[in-house]
Protein backbone atom coordinates (compact mmCIF):
# COMPACT_ATOMS: atom_id res chain seq x y z
CA UNK A 1 0.00 0.00 0.00
CA UNK A 2 1.11 3.43 -0.93
CA UNK A 3 2.21 4.76 2.66
CA UNK A 4 2.61 8.19 1.00
CA UNK A 5 0.83 9.74 -1.72
CA UNK A 6 1.56 13.25 -3.63
CA UNK A 7 -1.42 13.99 -6.52
CA UNK A 8 0.23 16.85 -8.39
CA UNK A 9 3.17 15.75 -10.71
CA UNK A 10 3.82 19.41 -11.94
CA UNK A 11 2.41 22.88 -10.08
CA UNK A 12 2.71 26.14 -11.43
CA UNK A 13 2.42 29.79 -9.10
CA UNK A 14 2.66 33.19 -9.92
CA UNK A 15 5.63 35.22 -7.95
CA UNK A 16 4.41 36.57 -5.17
CA UNK A 17 1.37 34.26 -4.54
CA UNK A 18 0.95 31.32 -2.41
CA UNK A 19 1.10 28.10 -3.36
CA UNK A 20 -0.73 24.67 -1.74
CA UNK A 21 1.43 21.15 -2.15
CA UNK A 22 -0.86 17.95 -1.43
CA UNK A 23 0.31 15.15 0.68
CA UNK A 24 -1.91 12.16 2.01
CA UNK A 25 -0.52 9.78 4.25
CA UNK A 26 -1.47 6.09 5.20
CA UNK A 27 -0.79 4.85 8.79
CA UNK A 28 -1.76 3.20 11.33
CA UNK A 29 0.89 3.97 13.80
CA UNK A 30 -0.62 6.55 16.11
CA UNK A 31 3.08 8.06 16.69
CA UNK A 32 4.60 9.50 13.68
CA UNK A 33 6.54 12.06 11.50
CA UNK A 34 6.23 13.94 8.53
CA UNK A 35 8.88 15.87 6.62
CA UNK A 36 8.51 17.98 3.58
CA UNK A 37 12.23 18.20 2.00
CA UNK A 38 12.97 20.82 -1.05
CA UNK A 39 15.22 19.29 -4.21
CA UNK A 40 16.54 22.10 -6.59
CA UNK A 41 18.33 21.44 -9.70
CA UNK A 42 21.18 20.59 -8.12
CA UNK A 43 19.98 17.89 -6.79
CA UNK A 44 20.21 18.33 -2.66
CA UNK A 45 17.89 17.14 -0.29
CA UNK A 46 17.13 20.35 1.70
CA UNK A 47 15.03 19.92 4.46
CA UNK A 48 11.96 22.06 5.15
CA UNK A 49 9.40 21.46 7.91
CA UNK A 50 8.35 18.50 10.32
CA UNK A 51 5.13 17.62 11.80
CA UNK A 52 5.01 15.13 14.88
CA UNK A 53 1.72 13.34 14.74
CA UNK A 54 0.83 14.57 18.73
CA UNK A 55 1.66 18.24 17.63
CA UNK A 56 -1.07 19.99 18.67
CA UNK A 57 -0.36 23.20 16.28
CA UNK A 58 0.71 23.26 12.69
CA UNK A 59 4.59 23.53 12.10
CA UNK A 60 5.68 27.08 10.34
CA UNK A 61 9.46 27.87 9.14
CA UNK A 62 9.24 31.02 7.78
CA UNK A 63 7.89 31.13 4.52
CA UNK A 64 6.76 27.67 4.73
CA UNK A 65 3.90 25.83 6.86
CA UNK A 66 2.00 22.45 7.00
CA UNK A 67 -1.32 22.23 7.14
CA UNK A 68 -2.08 18.97 9.25
CA UNK A 69 -5.27 17.48 9.33
CA UNK A 70 -4.93 14.17 11.35
CA UNK A 71 -8.34 13.00 10.69
CA UNK A 72 -7.87 13.36 6.76
CA UNK A 73 -3.98 12.12 6.98
CA UNK A 74 -3.16 14.87 4.90
CA UNK A 75 -0.22 17.09 5.80
CA UNK A 76 0.05 19.82 2.65
CA UNK A 77 2.69 22.07 2.59
CA UNK A 78 1.75 25.83 1.81
CA UNK A 79 4.45 28.49 0.49
CA UNK A 80 3.50 31.96 1.28
CA UNK A 81 5.12 34.73 -1.10
CA UNK A 82 6.40 32.12 -3.43
CA UNK A 83 9.89 33.25 -4.86
CA UNK A 84 12.00 31.92 -8.37
CA UNK A 85 13.86 30.27 -5.99
CA UNK A 86 10.95 28.15 -4.81
CA UNK A 87 11.22 26.29 -8.44
CA UNK A 88 12.08 22.56 -7.07
CA UNK A 89 10.84 19.28 -6.63
CA UNK A 90 9.32 18.87 -3.56
CA UNK A 91 8.69 15.32 -1.37
CA UNK A 92 6.43 14.44 1.50
CA UNK A 93 7.61 11.88 3.47
CA UNK A 94 6.67 10.28 6.78
CA UNK A 95 8.12 8.25 9.62
CA UNK A 96 6.47 5.87 11.58
CA UNK A 97 7.53 5.45 15.54
CA UNK A 98 7.34 2.19 15.28
CA UNK A 99 9.50 1.14 12.57
CA UNK A 100 11.84 3.88 12.10
CA UNK A 101 11.03 3.65 8.08
CA UNK A 102 11.15 7.47 6.24
CA UNK A 103 9.08 7.00 2.96
CA UNK A 104 8.74 9.53 0.33
CA UNK A 105 6.08 10.74 -1.74
CA UNK A 106 7.09 10.85 -5.73
CA UNK A 107 7.16 14.57 -5.49
CA UNK A 108 5.41 17.95 -6.94
CA UNK A 109 7.45 19.42 -9.60
CA UNK A 110 6.99 23.32 -8.93
CA UNK A 111 7.62 25.94 -11.32
CA UNK A 112 6.97 29.69 -9.93
CA UNK A 113 6.68 31.98 -13.10
CA UNK A 114 7.85 35.55 -12.79
CA UNK B 1 27.33 23.66 10.86
CA UNK B 2 27.09 19.91 11.07
CA UNK B 3 26.36 17.78 8.14
CA UNK B 4 26.16 14.47 5.98
CA UNK B 5 28.80 14.01 3.76
CA UNK B 6 29.05 11.49 1.32
CA UNK B 7 31.78 10.02 -0.76
CA UNK B 8 32.71 10.20 -3.35
CA UNK B 9 30.56 13.04 -5.09
CA UNK B 10 30.45 10.98 -9.02
CA UNK B 11 32.08 7.24 -9.64
CA UNK B 12 31.89 6.25 -13.36
CA UNK B 13 32.48 2.52 -13.35
CA UNK B 14 32.44 -0.45 -16.18
CA UNK B 15 30.04 -2.82 -15.31
CA UNK B 16 31.34 -5.70 -13.29
CA UNK B 17 33.10 -3.18 -11.15
CA UNK B 18 32.83 -3.13 -7.33
CA UNK B 19 31.65 0.46 -6.00
CA UNK B 20 31.80 1.47 -2.68
CA UNK B 21 29.63 4.81 -1.30
CA UNK B 22 30.61 6.43 1.83
CA UNK B 23 28.41 8.22 4.41
CA UNK B 24 29.70 10.26 7.42
CA UNK B 25 26.32 10.47 9.69
CA UNK B 26 26.32 13.93 11.93
CA UNK B 27 27.64 13.24 15.17
CA UNK B 28 24.85 12.01 17.70
CA UNK B 29 22.71 11.16 15.19
CA UNK B 30 20.98 7.43 15.64
CA UNK B 31 19.76 6.46 12.83
CA UNK B 32 20.93 6.34 8.95
CA UNK B 33 19.26 6.12 5.89
CA UNK B 34 20.44 4.96 2.20
CA UNK B 35 18.33 5.92 -0.59
CA UNK B 36 18.75 5.79 -4.60
CA UNK B 37 16.69 8.20 -6.88
CA UNK B 38 16.07 7.50 -9.98
CA UNK B 39 13.60 9.52 -12.63
CA UNK B 40 11.80 6.22 -12.94
CA UNK B 41 11.45 5.08 -9.03
CA UNK B 42 11.92 8.09 -7.64
CA UNK B 43 13.75 7.65 -3.70
CA UNK B 44 13.80 3.68 -2.94
CA UNK B 45 14.76 3.31 0.76
CA UNK B 46 17.39 0.63 0.60
CA UNK B 47 18.69 -0.06 4.52
CA UNK B 48 18.66 1.69 7.21
CA UNK B 49 20.43 1.44 10.61
CA UNK B 50 19.37 2.31 14.40
CA UNK B 51 21.99 2.46 16.49
CA UNK B 52 24.41 0.86 14.16
CA UNK B 53 22.22 -1.94 13.87
CA UNK B 54 21.03 -2.61 10.63
CA UNK B 55 16.75 -2.27 10.65
CA UNK B 56 15.94 -3.55 7.21
CA UNK B 57 17.60 -3.72 4.01
CA UNK B 58 14.66 -5.59 2.38
CA UNK B 59 14.63 -2.43 -0.46
CA UNK B 60 18.24 -3.57 -1.58
CA UNK B 61 18.69 -6.46 -4.16
CA UNK B 62 20.33 -8.73 -2.02
CA UNK B 63 22.32 -11.06 -4.08
CA UNK B 64 24.99 -7.60 -5.11
CA UNK B 65 23.96 -4.89 -2.71
CA UNK B 66 25.48 -4.51 0.99
CA UNK B 67 25.32 -2.17 3.33
CA UNK B 68 27.15 -1.69 6.85
CA UNK B 69 28.23 0.66 9.87
CA UNK B 70 31.45 0.16 10.47
CA UNK B 71 31.48 2.72 13.53
CA UNK B 72 29.33 5.34 14.62
CA UNK B 73 31.56 7.65 12.01
CA UNK B 74 30.92 5.65 9.17
CA UNK B 75 27.79 3.67 6.91
CA UNK B 76 29.22 2.28 3.32
CA UNK B 77 26.78 0.77 0.68
CA UNK B 78 28.68 -1.59 -1.95
CA UNK B 79 27.90 -3.07 -5.28
CA UNK B 80 29.36 -5.90 -6.51
CA UNK B 81 29.19 -6.34 -9.60
CA UNK B 82 27.78 -3.47 -10.33
CA UNK B 83 25.50 -3.14 -13.26
CA UNK B 84 23.94 -0.74 -15.75
CA UNK B 85 20.55 -0.77 -13.95
CA UNK B 86 22.68 0.37 -11.06
CA UNK B 87 23.13 3.74 -12.51
CA UNK B 88 21.58 6.41 -10.08
CA UNK B 89 22.21 9.25 -7.59
CA UNK B 90 22.73 7.28 -3.84
CA UNK B 91 21.72 9.45 -1.08
CA UNK B 92 22.44 8.98 2.79
CA UNK B 93 20.94 10.81 5.51
CA UNK B 94 21.18 10.90 9.46
CA UNK B 95 19.06 12.19 12.44
CA UNK B 96 17.53 11.38 15.74
CA UNK B 97 14.94 9.00 15.20
CA UNK B 98 12.05 8.53 16.66
CA UNK B 99 12.37 12.50 15.99
CA UNK B 100 12.23 14.93 19.39
CA UNK B 101 9.00 15.76 20.33
CA UNK B 102 9.54 19.24 18.73
CA UNK B 103 9.20 21.17 15.72
CA UNK B 104 11.48 20.80 13.43
CA UNK B 105 13.55 17.95 14.14
CA UNK B 106 15.21 17.57 10.61
CA UNK B 107 16.56 14.44 9.22
CA UNK B 108 19.87 15.51 6.73
CA UNK B 109 20.90 14.24 3.68
CA UNK B 110 24.11 14.31 2.16
CA UNK B 111 24.86 15.35 -1.12
CA UNK B 112 24.59 12.25 -2.71
CA UNK B 113 26.95 10.04 -5.09
CA UNK B 114 26.02 9.84 -8.58
CA UNK B 115 26.97 6.34 -10.09
CA UNK B 116 27.19 5.72 -13.66
CA UNK B 117 27.85 2.22 -14.96
CA UNK B 118 28.70 1.74 -18.37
Amino acid sequence: AQKITQTQPGMFVQEKEAVTLDCTYDTSDPSYGLFWYKQPSSGEMIFLIYQGSYDQQNATEGRYSLNFQKARKSANLVISASQLGDSAMYFCAILEDSSYKLIFGSGTRLLVRP
Amino acid sequence: DARVTQTPRHKVTEMGQEVTMRCQPILGHNTVFWYRQTMMQGLELLAYFRNRAPLDDSGMPKDRFSAEMPDATLATLKIQPSEPRDSAVYFCASGLVPPLRQRNSPLHFGNGTRLTVT
